[in-house]
């Protein structure tokens, strides 16, 4: 499976958009990128995942640049429940059970 | 709808001792999974069900560990002889019929061992 690479922490300000990028530039091309989000104390939370397009949902955005070696996370107006720890996941559809987490970015929203 | 649920939500035990952590799935749901979070990690894989049968236990550290499902519904993950390096927060996922279906996660049972 791709490796992913996300910083350790950000910072925004509540009601404004939060993006958090992730580098996956051994991404195949059958793989999807997933995120998950872990709010203290709480089992992980599925967000979003997209193979090629973006992708949008009721939480968030996803978008995958072309070459899909990249994608950014976008929480369109950040709230202070939305701070958590997100993962980006690389698998493949047939082996998506398998998912690999890294150590995530650690988003905090201010007020 | 009532989510995963996993018992206890708090375990401790001494180094040694064997322990039992419950996972009750999302009603309907086919596959289930297990997973392991140390502090400040990312939570790593050990075990996947389809069904009654373990699809996937490479993820499992050594034969200490194991884990059943015999119904296809509740999962029982058993730790013999535990150490202290297995303190950690278990948790347990499910989702519905195929691997590819998004996963729903329990809130975990944190096991320490002294």
């Amino acid at each position: 499976d791709a490796k992913t690479t996300q910083p350790t922490s950000m910072d925004c300000a509540e009601g404004r958009a939060a993006n958090l990028p992730c580098n996956h530039s051994t991404i195949s091309g059958n793989e999807y990128v997933y995120w998950y989000r872990q709010i203290h104390s709480q089992g992980p939370q599925y967000i979003i995942h997209g193979l090629k397009n973006n992708e949008t949902n009721e939480m968030a955005s996803l978008i995958i640049t072309e070459d899909r070696k990249s994608s950014t996370l976008i929480l369109p107006h950040a709230t202070l429940r939305d701070t958590a720890v997100y993962y980006c996941i690389v698998s493949r559809g047939d082996s998506s059970y398998k998912l690999i987490f890294g150590s995530g970015t650690r988003l905090l929203v201010r007020p | 709808g009532a989510g995963v649920s996993q018992t206890p939500s708090n375990k401790v035990t001494e180094k040694g001792k064997y322990v039992e952590l419950r996972c009750d799935p999302i009603s309907g749901h086919t596959a289930l999974y297990w997973y392991r979070q140390s502090l400040g990690q990312g939570p790593e894989f050990l075990i996947y069900f389809q069904g009654t049968g373990a699809a996937d236990d490479s993820g499992l550290p050594n034969d200490r560990f194991f884990a059943v499902r015999p119904e296809g519904s509740v999962s029982t993950l058993k730790i013999q002889r535990t150490e202290r390096g297995d303190s950690a927060v278990y948790l347990c996922a499910s989702s519905l019929i195929r691997s590819s279906d998004t996963q729903y996660f329990g809130p975990g049972t944190r096991l320490t061992v002294l």
